[in-house]
């Protein structure tokens, strides 16, 4: 069965810094795999996927993130934060045996300081 | 386009108490979704519908029925609620899988049962 962690629930840092949200999945089948965000009151929307071309992703907002298979994660990174990106973060992963589910992970809330 | 959109946004009811919460999408999307919100587990799919007609469980369908009532339209009923039911629901949609995977989420609605 897939599954997805995210590494810490919570995660703060300064503005301007490097932002790094992890990701790890589970999976007997090649993924798909998506990070997706929600700000405070609004559903999520998505910021990137990877479904078996690159595998350096890039999404909006200068997020990007690097599918490595043989640590089977999908970490999350921006080189410099800014206030607006405070939010929740969830990674999800869908295979291609179940194309019609996605699992979500439980989330990382990243909280920005100025 | 207003893209998904659900109703209503807030709601209270008491135990036993039942109630329908309504979505619907403008973008032709054969895929629609009703996850489930809570603390610390991310979103948990309650049932899905991967095209008009047919309906299908996801991992936690127990309390809840659902309805594809056209190709727009996806309805999650509450039968007899219960406090465990207390929770941010969110409606998504995507085009027929597995062309493409983003899914867009409605704006949720927060059911509080007591």
């Amino acid at each position: 069965a897939q599954s997805v962690t995210q590494l810490g629930s919570h995660v703060s840092v300064s503005e301007g810094a490097l932002v790094l949200l992890r990701c790890n999945y589970s999976s007997s089948v090649p993924p798909y795999l998506f990070w997706y965000v929600q700000y405070p009151n609004q559903g999520l929307q998505l910021l990137l996927k990877y479904t078996s071309a690159a595998t350096l992703v890039k999404g909006i907002n200068d997020f990007e993130a690097e599918f490595k298979k043989s640590e089977t994660s999908f970490h999350l990174t921006k080189p410099s934060a800014h206030m607006s990106d405070a939010a929740e973060y969830f990674c999800a992963v869908r295979t291609k045996t179940s194309y019609d589910k996605v699992i979500f992970g439980p989330g990382t809330s990243l909280s920005v300081i100025p | 386009n207003a893209g998904v959109t659900q109703t209503p946004k807030f709601q209270v009811l008491k135990t036993g108490q039942s109630m329908t919460l309504q979505c619907a999408q403008d973008m032709n999307h054969n895929s629609m979704y009703w996850y489930r919100q809570d603390p610390g587990m991310g979103l948990r799919l309650i049932y899905y519908s991967a095209s008009e007609g047919t309906t299908d469980k996801g991992e936690v369908p127990n309390g809840y029925n659902v309805s594809r009532l056209n190709k727009r339209e996806f309805s999650l009923r509450l039968e007899s609620a219960a406090p465990s039911q207390t929770s941010v629901y969110f409606c998504a949609s995507s085009e027929r899988p597995p062309s493409t995977d983003t899914q867009y989420f409605g704006p949720g609605t927060r059911l509080t049962v007591l």
